[in-house]
């Protein structure tokens, strides 16, 4: 398996753009895990899907963040209108439901936001 | 995990000796406290895990431990070779989600 497919890879907007960041889980996988990752407040979980469906969405900072994930094999995290607060690496991770503790990271999205 | 700031705590440690990396967690009702190294670029990758009910466990060169009395977590490399040279993080799960520690750098000297 490739493991989780990120896209893009590094992107660089413009204050008041809308980012729309992607992702593909392992398959088999059920769970899905958006993180972002600054200096200064680390490791943080946004957002987590179970078999398609939002589970907590407690930890997205704002209304103008947005996930879905329409199947099984993608999920986006949208930013619209982005800030330069938003500049970031976003993970998205997936997991077996029962199996939550063993996280597959992707390798980011390095989010620059000018 | 615990520490806010700028600045990652950093262990240097010579190569081909153990190195001992710890961790404060907060909550008690955590289910299993988990180990990630993330290399520089990378997301962060699987270690090792420990459920709450115990208070050791041992992998390939990596030992976890857990002492719920001061909510303490530590994992111990044995043999640090330079490729361990990463960030690592603490972590807890709790109601199916992962709660990270802020990391600590693991440098290696030749």
């Amino acid at each position: 398996d490739a493991g989780v497919i990120q896209s893009p890879r590094h992107e660089v907007t413009e204050m008041g753009q809308e980012v729309t960041l992607r992702c593909k889980p392992i398959s088999g996988h059920n769970s899905l895990f958006w993180y972002r990752q600054t200096m200064m407040r680390g490791l943080e979980l946004l957002i987590y899907f179970n078999n398609n469906v939002p589970i907590d969405d407690s930890g997205m900072p704002e209304d103008r963040f947005s996930a879905k994930m329409p199947n099984a094999s993608f999920s986006t995290l949208k930013i619209q209108p982005s800030e330069p607060r938003d500049s970031a690496v976003y993970f998205c991770a997936s997991s077996l439901w029962d199996r939550a503790e063993k996280l597959f990271f992707g390798s980011g999205t390095q989010l620059s936001v000018l | 995990g615990e520490s806010v700031g700028l600045h990652l705590p950093t262990l240097s440690v010579q190569e081909g000796d153990n190195s001992i990396i710890n961790c404060a967690y907060s909550n008690s009702a955590s289910d299993y406290f988990i180990w990630y190294k993330q290399e520089s670029g990378k997301g962060p990758q699987f270690i090792i895990d420990i459920r709450s009910n115990m208070d050791k466990r041992q992998g390939q060169r990596v030992t976890v431990l857990l002492n719920k009395t001061v909510k303490h977590l530590s994992l111990q490399i044995a043999a640090t070779q330079p490729g361990d040279s990463a960030v690592y993080f603490c972590a807890e799960k709790w109601a199916q989600k992962l709660v990270f520690g802020q990391g600590t750098r693991l440098t290696i000297n030749p």
